[in-house]
């Protein structure tokens, strides 16, 4: 059984660029959710994806915006970067839409400068 | 909204010792509980769950955690810790229609050797 895997590890952009980030779910996982995790902060709900339809977003601007694929792997992109979205982004996948545990990639640090 | 609160930012002890890491949350209907473990360059995994039944649930490691829902709390417990236990551990709530969890801000634990 493969685990969600995130790519890339490490980014480095300027203010005002944009950000691709890309997660692939755990095997039989139609569900992925992105959190954004500050220093020291636990991690905040960004938005769900299920079936390729986004099923759920927090308190992110609209520049913050997602895919799902077919194969239920999911990219998290960001326009015009600030230098407060520097943090680590995590991706979750699990099995059902609510309720369930999720399981987390490793995630990606993003530092903008 | 709903919130949920960690009362120890960062807690040190020695080996042997007692643990007992506070949370509580803000939700009141059914709500579905977690802690999840963020060892030192490690993605975040799941420690415990609560869902129904029993409100002592034992998880992994020698963990246990016990809901009290007249106090909305979800107490994460271990007999004596090891150092291998250090760790930052976060709770995590599940409660409403839509999928996203919400976590605390987590407690980083230091165990001397």
């Amino acid at each position: 059984e493969t685990g969600v895997t995130q790519s890339p590890t490490h980014l480095i952009k300027t203010r005002g660029q944009q950000v691709t980030l890309r997660c692939s779910s755990q095997s039989g996982h139609n569900t992925v959710s992105w959190y954004q995790q500050a220093l020291g902060q636990g991690p905040q709900f960004i938005f769900q994806y299920y079936r390729e339809e986004e099923n759920g977003r927090g308190n992110f601007p609209p520049r913050f915006s997602g895919l799902q694929f077919p194969n239920y792997s999911s990219e998290l992109n960001v326009n015009a970067l600030e230098l407060d979205d520097s943090a680590l982004y995590l991706c979750a996948s699990s099995w059902t839409v609510t309720g369930n545990e999720q399981y987390f990639g490793p995630g990606t640090r993003l530092t903008v400068t | 909204a709903q919130s949920v609160s960690q009362h120890n930012h960062h807690v040190i002890l020695s080996e042997a010792a007692s643990l007992e890491l506070g949370c509580n949350y803000s939700y009141g209907g059914t709500v579905n509980l977690f802690w999840y473990v963020q060892y030192p360059g490690q993605h975040l995994q799941l420690l415990l769950k609560y869902f129904s039944g029993d409100p002592l649930v034992k998880g992994i490691k020698g963990f246990e955690a016990e809901f009290i829902k007249s106090k909305f709390s979800f107490n994460l417990r271990k007999p004596s810790v090891q150092w291998s236990d250090t760790a930052e551990y976060f709770c995590a709530v599940w409660g409403g229609s839509q999928g996203n969890l919400i976590f605390g801000k987590g407690t980083k634990l230091s165990v001397k050797p």
